[in-house]
């Protein structure tokens, strides 16, 4: 079946513009996650959705960002205000209810000019 | 709050050589382990998934291992190929599963032909 899918692949913005990233999460898979890839960071989490509620909304860098997901499907990161720090990958992952495998997504690359 | 390292940060083998990457952590109250492989430019493809119950996971030529009470995964490659260089990454969840993986920097490996 389909892998966890991601949208754009890449995407260049002005500094101070607001950004939309999406993910579609494998079929059936309960649990979503959003990271951040960034050159001198790593890999860094940043939240997690169960089914369409995420308890813990405390890994997302600053007030600019916030996830929302649907349907307990697509979710959406959203980056208000964008600064040329939030320039990185942002990757999607998804998992099921029982093992907790996360199957992450090509990512998208987001650049802040 | 869970940290992992990964040792060596690069390593380059000649091709046919078995190999081992190391990763530790410091919360022996661990979930789940999982490796993955990172090519360039590309999103995260996972390999193996170590649940805290058990002690190794084997898919073909790879073998994880898990020990909670030294803190130690190590994910062994037998007869190397060219096509095994990637980054490797090796990422743990604590408290449920449905937590965010904490990802260690990852071992750079190159298999030289």
């Amino acid at each position: 079946g389909a892998g966890v899918s991601q949208s754009p692949s890449n995407k260049v913005t002005e500094k101070g513009k607001d950004v939309e990233l999406r993910c579609d999460p494998i079929s059936g898979h309960t649990a979503l996650y959003w990271y951040r890839q960034s050159l001198g960071q790593g890999l860094e989490f940043l939240i997690y959705f169960q089914g369409n509620s995420a308890p813990d909304k405390s890994g997302l860098p600053s007030d600019r960002f916030s996830a929302e997901r649907t349907g307990g499907s697509v979710s959406t990161l959203t980056i208000q205000r964008t600064q040329q720090e939030d320039s990185a990958v942002y990757l999607c992952a998804s998992s099921n209810g029982f093992s907790y495998e996360q199957y992450f997504g090509p990512g998208t690359r987001l650049t802040v000019t | 709050k869970q940290e992992v390292t990964q040792i060596p940060a690069a390593l380059s083998v000649p091709e046919g050589e078995n190999l081992v990457l190391n990763c530790s952590f410091t919360d022996s109250a661990i979930y789940n382990l999982q490796w993955f492989r990172q090519d360039p430019g590309k999103g995260l493809t996972s390999l193996l998934l170590i649940q805290s119950s058990q002690r190794e996971q084997t898919s073909g030529r790879l073998n994880a291992s898990l020990d909670k009470s030294s803190g130690r995964s190590t994910l062994y490659i037998a007869a190397s190929q060219p096509g095994d260089s990637a980054t490797y990454l090796c990422a743990g969840a604590s408290g449920g599963g449905a937590d965010g993986l904490t990802f260690g920097k990852g071992t750079h490996l190159i298999i030289q032909p």
